[in-house]
């Protein structure tokens, strides 16, 4: 099984910074990686899919970048509402595995 | 628009099974592959992916699963279900389904690629297992 890794577990920020959120998987992935973004009590909601390609409707300082092993998402001018916690997911390979979670919170 | 929703008992007691159903509505897109899937979160815990199965009824499961799950179709109901058999304690989670598509994409002439996100998702139901 892929082993996803993020870091860090938590993150403080204030409104207006650019935050970066790392993932690694155990083994090779090509661009099958997937972000999902998480409110309290909410489901998961699909963020960015191969990598780096945002779904309609999320805004645009949302990106999604890297291939192979390494990949990061970054958040451009924090804003209130991204207060969640984000995880990443393989879907290279069965069984999908998610990462463990980064945790976003605001200064 | 599709939506899901997870319908089901909030209780199990131990050592009994689990069933859960997806109905989902608003339909989809004829020309692409899905996969109905569950995904579950314990308490302040991350999320597993426990299954899926094909719109032809081909069923994949997580291995620590594999021997008491099961996830089927129901086209007709417009449903799809799951059944976690010998439940325990460690079972007790919030449980989410949601469709996964297929998207296919052509980097160069007679290449393809496959990329694979769960991009609807039920509100989910939480179970507990205890007697």
């Amino acid at each position: 099984d892929i082993q996803m890794t993020q870091s860090p577990s938590s993150l403080s920020a204030s409104v207006g910074d650019s935050v970066t959120i790392t993932c690694r998987s155990s083994q090779t992935i090509d661009r099958s990686l997937n972000w999902y973004q998480q409110k309290s009590g909410k489901a998961p909601k699909l963020l960015i899919s191969a990598s780096s390609s945002l779904q309609s409707g999320v805004p645009s300082r949302f990106r999604g970048s890297g291939s192979g092993t390494d990949f990061t998402l970054t958040i451009g001018s924090l804003q209130p509402e991204d207060l969640a916690i984000y995880y990443c997911q393989q879907t290279d390979s069965l069984p999908y595995s998610f990462g463990q979670g980064t945790k976003l919170e605001l200064k | 628009q599709v939506q899901l929703q997870e319908s089901g008992p909030g209780l199990v007691k131990p050592s009994q099974t689990l069933s859960l159903t997806c109905t989902v509505s608003g339909g989809s897109d004829s020309t692409v592959k899905y996969y109905w899937t569950w995904i579950r979160q314990p308490a302040g815990k991350g999320l597993e992916w426990v299954g899926r199965v094909s719109t032809s009824g081909v069923s994949d499961y997580h291995p620590s699963l594999r021997s008491r799950v099961s996830i089927s179709l129901d086209t007709s109901e417009s449903q799809f279900s799951l059944t976690l058999f010998s439940v325990t304690a460690a079972d007790t989670a919030v449980y989410y389904c949601a469709r996964e598509t297929e998207e296919m994409t052509s980097p160069s002439w007679g290449l393809y690629d496959y990329y694979y996100y769960m991009n609807v998702w039920g509100k989910g139901t939480t179970v507990i297992v205890s007697s």
